[in-house]
């Protein structure tokens, strides 16, 4: 699977939007583009997952650039429980991937009051 | 609805004895993931089934190591016998859609397992 590059770390004011950043320069023709957060001592959480269109749920908007080389989750109005890890990932959904994830070091969120 | 449920949430045990995790993934869903999270290693993938058949077990870490699936509403992963380095937090994960598939997996909230 490709690999994706975060910020390490990323601060947000609560009530404004949170825009996290994903590159992923290398990614295939059939990879997804999946993000997760984990907040601490829980098991990680499914936030919103897009192919080529940007998406949006009730949780969040994922935006893909159209040459598919990076990403951004948005979550529009930040409060202190969004405060987690937030991993961007890619997956291809057949083949010999069976839409497996790997995570990798994610962005660590903090949202400040 | 509910979502995937893991037991026991938290496991102290003494090296050398036989630990058993325990996985009721969400009904309907056909595949079945377990992780293990350290700091070290971070979130890894250790076995994958899909209707009760284990698809992946390249990321089971040694024979120590064993997960079973006996029906589509249980799976178990067991260590025998466990040694200090195994304590990690160890999740699963379920997903509709069989081996092709682009749908969410939805994590349990795991199990802390600590040897001493």
């Amino acid at each position: 699977d490709a690999k994706t590059t975060q910020p390490p770390s990323m601060d947000c004011a609560e009530g404004r939007a949170a825009n996290l950043p994903c590159n992923h320069s290398t990614i295939s023709g059939n990879e997804y583009v999946y993000w997760y957060r984990q907040i601490h001592s829980q098991g990680p959480q499914y936030i919103i997952h897009g192919l080529k269109n940007n998406e949006t749920n009730e949780m969040a908007s994922l935006i893909i650039t159209e040459d598919r080389k990076s990403s951004t989750l948005i979550l529009p109005h930040a409060t202190l429980r969004d405060t987690a890890v937030y991993y961007c990932i890619l997956s291809n959904a057949g083949g010999t991937s069976y839409g497996k994830l790997t995570f990798g070091q994610g962005t660590i969120l903090t949202v400040h009051p | 609805d509910a979502g995937v449920i893991q037991s026991p949430r938290h496991e102290v045990t003494e090296m050398g004895q036989e630990v058993t995790l325990r996985c009721k993934p969400i009904s309907g869903h056909n595949s079945l993931f377990w992780y293990r999270q350290t700091m070290m290693r971070g979130l890894e993938l250790l076995i994958y089934f899909n209707n009760n058949v284990p698809i992946d077990d390249s990321g089971m870490p040694e024979d120590r190591f064993s997960a079973k699936m006996p029906n589509a509403s249980f799976s178990t992963l067991k260590i025998q016998p466990s040694e200090p380095r195994d304590s990690a937090v160890y999740f699963c994960a379920s997903r509709s859609g069989g081996t092709v598939s682009n749908q969410p997996q939805h994590f349990g909230d795991g199990t802390r397992l600590s040897i001493l």
